[in-house]
């Protein structure tokens, strides 16, 4: 079955920049989307349609697309970004959708 | 303002069924789909599946496809999610999504319900 592959931890210091890579077959296919999520919250939608950023999601957080593998950049990592974060698209056809298996972001 | 509400935390049996409800306000729930995400204790995010509430088309994960059924209720704006033939494995908290779209299934989700938890345990 479709899969996508996300590193499980990213560290960076605070200030840095912190880029949190999502690869799967269909990517070129099909949007990405990405979650933050902090223990005990639901999670909260930081990018839509690979590079969007909703209202209300600091300018800090950006998203890129290349081939097979779409990356989530925060730059200027803040403590609060400390969070898990995750990926979601679908497979080729669209019908079904996934997850990746979530990164923990560590802000050191 | 837009919200999902979700019903509260239920324990149940292995081989029973739980029906989680997920009642939207704030918005025109028919112009809108669905999701449905299960978070197990300590581990990731889950897509269970879809709905419309424009016009009742569901899409499920092909793991969970038999034992679950999602359904919407337009004269109270609320959508149901029933598994069936629970397992220990199917101990987690079950999320509520709005999607972006009411014809197709998207990750576009900006509203969530507060979660659910259902514990499957003898």
């Amino acid at each position: 079955s479709y899969e996508l592959t996300q590193p499980p931890s990213v560290s960076v210091s605070p200030g840095q920049t912190a880029r949190i890579t999502c690869s799967g077959d269909a990517l070129p296919k099909q949007y990405a989307y990405w979650y933050q999520q902090k223990p005990g919250q639901a999670p909260v939608l930081v990018i839509y349609k690979d590079s969007e950023r909703p209202s209300g999601i600091p300018e800090r957080f950006s998203g890129s697309s290349s081939g097979t593998t779409v990356t989530l950049t925060i730059s200027g990592v803040q403590a609060e970004d400390e969070a898990d974060y995750y990926c979601q698209s679908a497979d080729s056809s669209g019908t079904y959708r996934m997850f990746g298996g979530g990164t923990k972001l560590t802000v050191l | 303002q837009v919200q999902l509400v979700q019903s509260g935390a239920e324990v149940k049996k292995p081989g029973a069924s739980v029906k989680v409800s997920c009642k939207a306000s704030g918005y025109t729930f028919t112009s809108y789909g669905i999701s449905w995400v299960r978070q197990a204790p300590g581990q990731g995010l889950e897509w269970m599946g879809w709905i419309s509430a424009y016009n009742g088309n569901t899409n499920y994960a092909q793991k969970l496809q038999g034992r679950v059924t999602m359904t919407t209720d337009t004269s109270t704006s609320t959508a149901y999610m029933e598994l069936r033939s629970l397992r220990s494995d199917d101990t987690a908290v079950y999320y509520c999504a709005r999607d972006h779209f009411p014809i197709s299934p998207s990750g576009w989700h900006i509203v969530w319900g507060q979660g659910t938890l259902v514990t499957v345990s003898s």
